[in-house]
């Protein structure tokens, strides 16, 4: 069946470098997609969200792209900080769904920031 | 704002009981969602109820249920356990504002079945 999934299970940046998390899905009916951040312990922390009629939205030291043609989504993060190591999850919700809490997610990439 | 609740926060049943875990949402968010989280399989959606009723399952088994109060408090149930139901079950609750539906997950319910 469709999935979405991540290119790269783990990354590894240096302290106020620039992030990049890359995301791939399959489900041309998707139009709502957001990232998510979790910390060991913890549950996923809502990032930031793109609906499908965007290719870029900016947050507070986070971008995201969407790239509709290669079905690619990309999380950026500006000047790594060492609280941003945590597994990040994109998450898309299709429209057959009906719900857009009903989201499926990607597999995670561990992003470990280096001193 | 007091953010999702989710209690117990670590449960260890054996093969064949059941277990029934709570959410209590953010207060005003009238929806809650159920996922589980594995290590093999990531994060996957159980059911979504608003305003108590079932809006969507996800694909597990019936042994797999919930319901919602109408305080918004949500409950799920596993019966006849297996050793594949351990894992992290994450609730969520969400409301619609600007556009996006953000979901708040709680700290989940870390069930271990032996």
């Amino acid at each position: 069946g469709e999935s979405v999934g991540l290119h790269l299970p783990t990354l590894s940046v240096q302290e106020g470098d620039n992030s990049i998390i890359n995301c791939a899905y399959s489900n041309s009916a998707s139009d709502y997609f957001i990232w998510y951040k979790q910390e060991s312990g913890k549950g996923p922390q809502f990032i930031i969200d793109i609906r499908s009629n965007m290719d870029k939205r900016q947050g507070q030291r986070v971008t995201v792209l969407l790239n509709k043609t290669v079905k690619h989504l990309s999380l950026q993060i500006a000047a790594t900080q060492p609280g941003d190591s945590a597994v990040y999850f994109c998450a898309e919700n299709p429209i057959s769904s009906g719900s857009a809490r009903q989201l499926t997610f990607g597999s995670g990439t561990q992003l470990t920031v280096l001193p | 704002k007091a953010g999702v609740t989710q209690t117990p926060r670590y449960l260890i049943k054996t093969r064949g009981q059941q277990v029934t875990l709570s959410c209590s949402p953010i207060s005003g968010h009238r929806s809650v969602s159920w996922y589980q989280q594995t290590p093999g399989q990531g994060l996957q959606f159980l059911f979504e109820y608003f305003s108590e009723t079932q809006r969507n399952k996800g694909n597990f088994p019936g042994r797999f249920s919930g319901r919602q109060f109408s305080n918004s408090r949500s409950e799920m149930n596993v019966s006849t356990l297996e050793l594949g139901d351990s894992a992290l079950y994450l609730c969520a609750s969400s409301f619609y504002s600007g556009g996006s539906y953000e979901q708040y997950f709680g700290p989940g319910t870390r069930l271990t079945v032996t």
